[in-house]
């Protein structure tokens, strides 16, 4: 079974700094890998997602992210972040076999920006 | 507006209760997954179901039980309540059987066990 690690708990910026919020998994095989947003209140929502192809990809509000197989990371980046960007990310993997796996989340990451 | 509706979306009850929370999925998704949220557990799969029909099995208590309907709407069932289930209880839901991974989440229930 997959597992998620995100290291950092939780994050304190100030507007304009970058971010980079870590994420690794355990599991051989081929993955899906995902960032999930959750600003308070609200629902989960998708920030970007990893099929196959290019490494890096590029999701909503500027954020990206990238896929590095070797260290089995899908570390979240965004050059300069807003205090609206605050909010719990929370990175996910599924197998990508078809043997009705589940999306397997980490333990969140929660981002304050002061203004 | 994700189209996962939850309801109630805050439920306060005792200890031994039992509750039932409710899930329509998007228009068109036939899956639909429940996931348990609380501080010290993180986002934790409870279970999937996909057409009607139990597709995965996550940490999901004996106590709890959920159904998905011929609407596909789904309830997940939760009895002989205690204080550590207190969370956030979300829904989620996928067109076919979420292999893929991308899901849409509902707002949540949240639940008060006192």
């Amino acid at each position: 079974a997959q597992s998620v690690s995100q290291h950092n708990h939780h994050v304190i910026l100030s507007e304009a700094a970058s971010l980079e919020l870590g994420c690794n998994y355990s599991y051989g095989g081929t993955v899906n890998l995902f960032w999930y947003v959750q600003y308070p209140g609200q629902h989960l929502q998708l920030l970007l997602k990893y099929f196959s192809g290019d490494p890096l990809v590029k999701g909503i509000k500027g954020f990206e992210a990238e896929f590095i197989k070797s260290k089995f990371s899908f570390n979240l980046r965004k050059p300069s972040v807003q205090w609206s960007d605050t909010a719990e990310y929370f990175c996910a993997v599924i197998a990508n076999n078809n043997a009705g796996n589940m999306l397997t989340f980490g333990g969140g990451t929660r981002l304050m920006v002061k203004p | 507006d994700s189209g996962v509706t939850q309801t109630p979306k805050h439920l306060i009850t005792a200890t031994g209760q039992r509750v039932t929370l409710r899930c329509s999925p998007r228009s068109g998704d036939l899956s639909v997954y429940w996931y348990q949220q609380s501080l010290d557990q993180g986002l934790q799969f409870l279970i999937q179901y996909y057409n009607g029909e139990e597709r995965a099995k996550g940490n999901i208590l004996e106590r709890f039980s959920a159904q998905q309907f011929p609407d596909l709407h789904s309830e997940l069932n939760l009895s002989s309540l205690e204080l550590g289930d207190s969370a956030l209880y979300f829904c989620a839901s996928s067109p076919m059987g979420g292999a893929s991974g991308e899901l849409f989440f509902g707002e949540g229930s949240r639940l008060t066990v006192l």
